[in-house]
């Protein structure tokens, strides 16, 4: 079964500051990966998404990287802002339709 | 607007009470999901649908049961089986393979 990870479960930084989120999981040959904003009691957004072929994804400020053989994904998030403060999910899949999540790392920006 | 509707926001089931929650989607997708997400905790797959009138048990489908007779609805009656509802319900649906797009959610609570 696959099991995913996220460490910190929690992080505070001062604006400006680059954000580094990590993600681990135990099944390397996931289908995709992909990473997830979710505000306080709000629904998930999705940020990026990632297939197995790809070794990262690009968007705006944010950047994923993704290494299969270990098993690790990072979320880069540049000059973090107080909008940014959020809970952060990674989720990997082995097919089509089956997620696998991570239960999040909750980042506070201070301004 | 193209989304995912999920209603009620907020319900209270009393003890031995089956209830239903709604979910709609005008996205065209043919995959939907119901997951629960409970306080700290990552997302967790009850029941998903690749077609109408198809659908398979994910993790914890014990006391829940889903139909889908329409393309754009899968609704998911959280049955007095049960025994422990109270969390947050996330529907989501996806285009085979690619990102996958979630509802507000419905807070459900045992009172």
């Amino acid at each position: 079964k696959q099991e995913v990870t996220q460490i910190p479960a929690a992080l505070s930084v001062p604006e400006g500051e680059n954000l580094v989120l990590n993600c681990s999981f135990t099944d390397s040959a996931i289908y995709n990966l992909q990473w997830f904003r979710q505000d306080p009691g709000k629904g998930l957004t999705s940020l990026l998404l990632i297939q197995s072929s790809q070794r990262e994804q690009t968007s705006g400020r944010l950047n994923a990287s993704l290494d299969k053989s270990s098993g690790r994904s990072t979320l880069y998030i540049a000059a973090s802002q107080p909008g940014d403060s959020a809970t952060y999910l990674c989720a990997v899949s082995l097919d089509d339709y089956k997620l696998s999540f991570g239960a999040g790392t909750t980042v506070t920006v201070r301004a | 607007d193209g989304g995912i509707t999920q209603s009620p926001k907020y319900l209270f089931r009393k003890e031995g009470q089956n209830v239903t929650l709604s979910c709609e989607q005008n996205l065209n997708h043919d995959a939907m999901y119901w997951y629960r997400q409970d306080p700290g905790q990552g997302l967790r797959l009850i029941y998903y649908s690749q077609i109408v009138n198809d659908f398979q048990k994910g993790d914890i489908a014990e006391g829940y049961s889903v139909s889908r007779e329409k393309k754009e609805s899968f609704p998911l009656t959280v049955t007095s089986a049960q025994k422990n509802p109270t969390a947050f319900y996330l529907c989501a649906s996806s285009p085979r393979g690619n990102t996958i797009y979630f509802g507000e959610g419905s807070w459900l609570t045992v009172v």
